[in-house]
């Protein structure tokens, strides 16, 4: 069965901290991506990787880096936490394939509160 | 920005009765659509997804509309159950620097089915 991992569930942190968020999938997909959920926000993508040592800025890229070592794992690093990046993370995975029906696996997502 | 407008942000329905929720969007560059459906302490899953060449796709009680000319498109659930309810956000394939797209989500709907 298809999965993508999120590490925590639940992560508590304190303002300042620099915070990573891991993510493994074991599908041998080229493409990651973050994204962080807030309600009446929708979904709003941070960055995305298509292939390893490789990322591109999404939408709010603002505060968070990533890294990309492994195919399999794809990491979000908030450098300095602040209150604002109080949020669900979700991570997804997706195969490079020819077009543009490209379907996420998502995972469960990582509820981080920085206080 | 590139964006995709979500409308309404909650539906309630009766059990038996057809869900309808409209997305629109405004760059002519996207050319997939699929629709997510997230269910509480779950990552969003692909429930459905539709090309601009066709009007319309359905899937079981799922249907999409696409209006190409007016740049919007719906999602139709007949003979809801409460079972559907679910939160669902409308997406759009936009291309990126790299050889990929990345989904742009809309702010999602909470539908609630009332048995």
């Amino acid at each position: 069965d298809v999965k993508v991992t999120q590490s925590s569930r639940y992560l508590v942190k304190r303002t300042g901290e620099k915070v990573f968020l891991e993510c493994v999938q074991d599908m041998d997909h080229e493409n990651m991506f973050w994204y962080r959920q807030d309600p009446g926000l929708g979904l709003r993508l941070i960055y995305f990787s298509y292939d390893v040592k490789m990322k591109e800025k999404g939408d709010i890229p603002e505060g968070y880096s990533v890294s990309r070592e492994k195919k399999e794992r794809f990491s979000l690093i908030l450098e300095s936490a602040s209150t604002n990046q109080t949020s669900m993370y979700l991570c997804a995975s997706s195969f490079q394939g020819v077009g543009t029906n490209e379907k996420l696996f998502f995972g469960s997502g990582t509820q981080l509160s920085v206080l | 920005q590139q964006q995709v407008k979500q409308s309404p942000q909650s539906l309630i329905v009766q059990k038996g009765g057809i869900s309808i929720i409209n997305c629109a969007y405004e760059n002519t560059a996207f050319d997939y659509f699929p629709w997510y459906q997230q269910f509480p302490g779950k990552g969003p899953a692909l429930l459905i997804a539709i090309r601009p060449d066709v009007s319309e796709k359905k899937e079981g009680r799922f249907t999409i509309s696409f209006n190409k000319s007016a740049k919007q498109f719906s999602l139709h659930i007949m003979d809801s159950q409460p079972g559907d309810s679910a939160t669902y956000f409308c997406a759009a394939s936009r291309p990126t620097n790299q050889a990929g797209t990345a989904l742009i989500f809309g702010k999602g709907t909470t539908l609630s089915v009332s048995s």
